[in-house]
């Protein structure tokens, strides 16, 4: 059964440095998304993208961060400068007509 | 998206069946019932959705009231790998839009 995948899984990093997150959606899939989870706290949505642009995003996705798919089959998030309150597992997730979201396995990124 | 209420947790014995609530009482008719699940340390999981009308897969049931303000999920006979966060949310239908996680349920399922 194809899924997501994400790479890295668990990500560490000083403060102020740019990270990229990286995600293979489902192949046939045309909306993609990241969301976030602070340990112990809600999935949160961070940015939606279709058709190469970004269709919706939220608070948190402020100019430090950016999404990118910049082949067939690769759709990144990266934080340019990261901080301490970056730190959470990070969820890419695809679908194909919107109806069901497919979720990779999260990258924890960690911020000392 | 409209607001759903769910109790914190729930327990329940292995091979029993478990039935997990939902209430939305503000639901629009437009938005569908989707049901999520995080088991520990994984990314969220597709479980069932639904409109008006009664739901099976393979995975779960989806009950929802005819008056459509609350639903139930239907876990027919609970694993311990069915332990998991359990997410009710609703989303207009014909979208893509995202999905907005509240805090769930968190059902044990012990021997």
């Amino acid at each position: 059964e194809p899924e997501v995948t994400q790479t890295p899984s668990h990500q560490v990093t000083q403060m102020g440095q740019e990270v990229i997150l990286r995600c293979v959606p489902i192949s046939n899939h045309l909306y993609f998304y990241w969301y976030r989870q602070i340990l112990g706290q809600k999935v949160e949505f961070l940015v939606s993208f279709y058709n190469n642009e970004i269709s919706e995003k939220s608070e948190i996705f402020d100019d430090q961060f950016s999404v990118e798919r910049p082949d067939g089959s690769n759709f990144t998030l990266k934080i340019r400068s990261t901080k301490l309150e970056d730190s959470a597992m990070y969820f890419c997730a695809s679908t194909q007509m919107g109806y069901t979201q497919y979720f990779g396995p999260g990258t924890r990124l960690t911020v000392l | 998206d409209a607001k759903t209420t769910q109790p914190n947790s729930m327990e329940s014995n292995e091979e029993e069946p478990v039935h997990l609530p939902c209430n939305h009482s503000t639901i629009s008719g437009t938005d569908y019932i989707h049901w999520y699940r995080q088991l520990p340390s994984q990314g969220p999981e597709y479980v069932i959705h639904g409109l008006t009308s009664n739901v099976n897969n393979r995975m779960a049931s989806l009950a929802i009231a005819e008056d459509r303000k609350s639903s139930t999920l239907i876990l027919h006979r609970a694993t311990l790998r069915d332990a998991a966060v359990y997410y009710c949310i609703l989303r207009e239908a014909g979208t893509a839009s995202k999905l907005t996680f509240g805090t769930g349920t968190r059902l044990q399922v012990t021997l």
